[in-house]
């Protein structure tokens, strides 16, 4: 199964609305990134979070990791057509050593409508 | 400008030519990893270097090689490439010795098909 689960798979919302994309695991998640991705280019970095009820904004993205440190949520309050693209979150669910790397969701497809 | 070079950015080969997908990176960071990105899987990692000299094998390192003689580079080696190796690669490095709790940048990609 996926150690990493995002919802959902694809999201079409219309220009102006606000909208929630989720990244959930059943381990514990020791470092949390977000990225956004255009179709067939490199990822881009969004945010990073570690602590455990962190919430960090940049712009009208919000990202949440929760008490737990096992869901993260990004939040992108009235959408436009720039924030099209792939979303993904990364994450550190080794131990907390980090040598391995991030393990990655499987990304979310978002479509702005004008 | 801060970055990670890859290349080619494209490139188009038959089964068993060799080819090397070259990796480097200006900010003196001494952890650099290979992901692949294949639809409906998501982004694995091959494999990872925390340092000069050491690499290790990542999720799917089945087919490939890499090697770190020097800091800034980190080339991706496919001795002899098969269809199931046509894919999006991605070279990504970050500071620290591991790749999680410090941001990684990433390559521009590389796609690569193998026919």
């Amino acid at each position: 199964s996926q150690e990493l689960e995002q919802s959902p798979q694809s999201l079409i919302v219309q220009e102006g609305k606000n909208l929630t994309i989720n990244c959930t695991s059943s381990k514990t998640l020791y470092g949390l990134y977000w990225y956004k991705q255009k179709y067939g280019e490199g990822l881009i970095f969004l945010m990073m979070l570690q602590k455990g009820g962190e919430e960090k904004s940049h712009e009208k993205i919000t990202a949440k990791l929760d008490e737990k440190k096992q869901q993260s949520s990004l939040h992108i309050t009235a959408s436009q057509p720039s924030h099209a693209g792939i979303y993904l979150c990364g994450a550190d669910i080794s131990s907390g050593g980090g040598a391995d790397g991030l393990t990655f969701g499987k990304g979310t497809h978002l479509i702005i409508q004008p | 400008e801060a970055q990670v070079t890859q290349n080619p950015r494209y490139l188009i080969t038959v089964t068993g030519k060799k080819l090397t997908v070259t990796c480097s990176q200006n900010m003196n960071h001494e952890y650099m990893s290979w992901y692949r990105q294949d639809p409906g899987l998501g982004l694995r990692q091959i494999y990872y270097s925390m340092n000069v000299e050491v690499t290790d094998k990542g999720d799917v390192p089945e087919g490939y090689k890499v090697s770190r003689k020097e800091k800034r580079n980190f080339p991706l080696i496919l001795e002899s490439p098969s269809p199931n190796q046509t894919s999006l690669y991605f070279c990504a490095s970050s500071s620290g010795t591991s790749g999680s709790l410090y941001e990684q940048y990433f390559g521009p990609g590389t796609r690569l098909t193998v026919t």
